[in-house]
């Protein structure tokens, strides 16, 4: 199975420049976020989805959109890019609505902005 | 304001021995745990979750917790740590008010050694 799949793994952008990171899960999970890392910061979650055609703010959604494109699909856009968005990426998924269900993760997306 | 510690940035361990790696936590309500493993340059990995009943959960390759509600701590252990045990350990609790949203802790590396 291949779970949740990110895309692309890495990318370099200039400031200003936009972009979209895609992610894709085949586990027919109800709920999408995506979290960015940063060194000694854990995980801060910028967006997430509670179900298909619904999406709220996280933590962090400044500078950020997203589209819960079907129920598999959850995308996240950089409209113009900063230094300050320079970090990685994670897309992830849940069964349920439930609090008690963990969560599964994509790989990762590296993004550096210069 | 709701949080998550986890008060070591880094832990060192001989192999074989035995390992805690901490967390504290501060939410309103009954918060559920989780515990998720980071292998460099990957996603996060569930380990174990704590939702309700025996304060002593097992999770995956050996791993435990131990929940304490008076101390408002879920430390993971194991009893003999591996090399390939090696990573960055995340503790996470869900937020008081969201069945969506989960407090992140900073991360612990988790160093193994021979």
């Amino acid at each position: 199975n291949a779970g949740v799949t990110q895309t692309p793994k890495f990318q370099v952008l200039k400031t200003g420049q936009s972009m979209t990171l895609q992610c894709a899960q085949d586990m027919n999970h109800n709920s999408m976020y995506w979290y960015r890392q940063d060194p000694g910061m854990g995980l801060r979650l910028i967006y997430y989805s509670a179900s298909e055609g619904t999406t709220d703010k996280g933590e962090v959604p400044n500078g950020y959109n997203v589209s819960r494109l079907n129920k598999r699909e959850f995308s996240l856009r950089l409209e113009s890019a900063a230094p300050s968005q320079t970090s990685v990426y994670f897309c992830a998924s849940r069964l349920g609505r439930g609090r008690s269900t963990e969560a599964f993760f994509g790989q990762g997306t590296r993004l550096t902005v210069v | 304001a709701q949080s998550v510690a986890q008060p070591e940035d880094q832990v060192n361990v001989a192999e074989g021995n035995p390992l805690t790696v901490k967390c504290t936590y501060s939410v309103s309500g009954n918060p559920y745990l989780f515990w998720y493993v980071q292998y460099p340059n990957r996603g996060l990995q569930f380990l174990l979750k704590y939702i309700t009943g025996d304060n002593l959960v097992k999770g995956s390759y050996g791993f435990e917790a131990e929940f304490n509600k008076s101390q408002t701590s879920f430390h993971l252990k194991k009893p003999s740590a591996l090399v390939s045990d090696s990573a960055l350990y995340f503790c996470a609790v869900t937020k008081g008010d969201s069945n969506y949203q989960l407090i992140w802790g900073a991360g612990t590396k988790l160093i193994i050694k021979p």
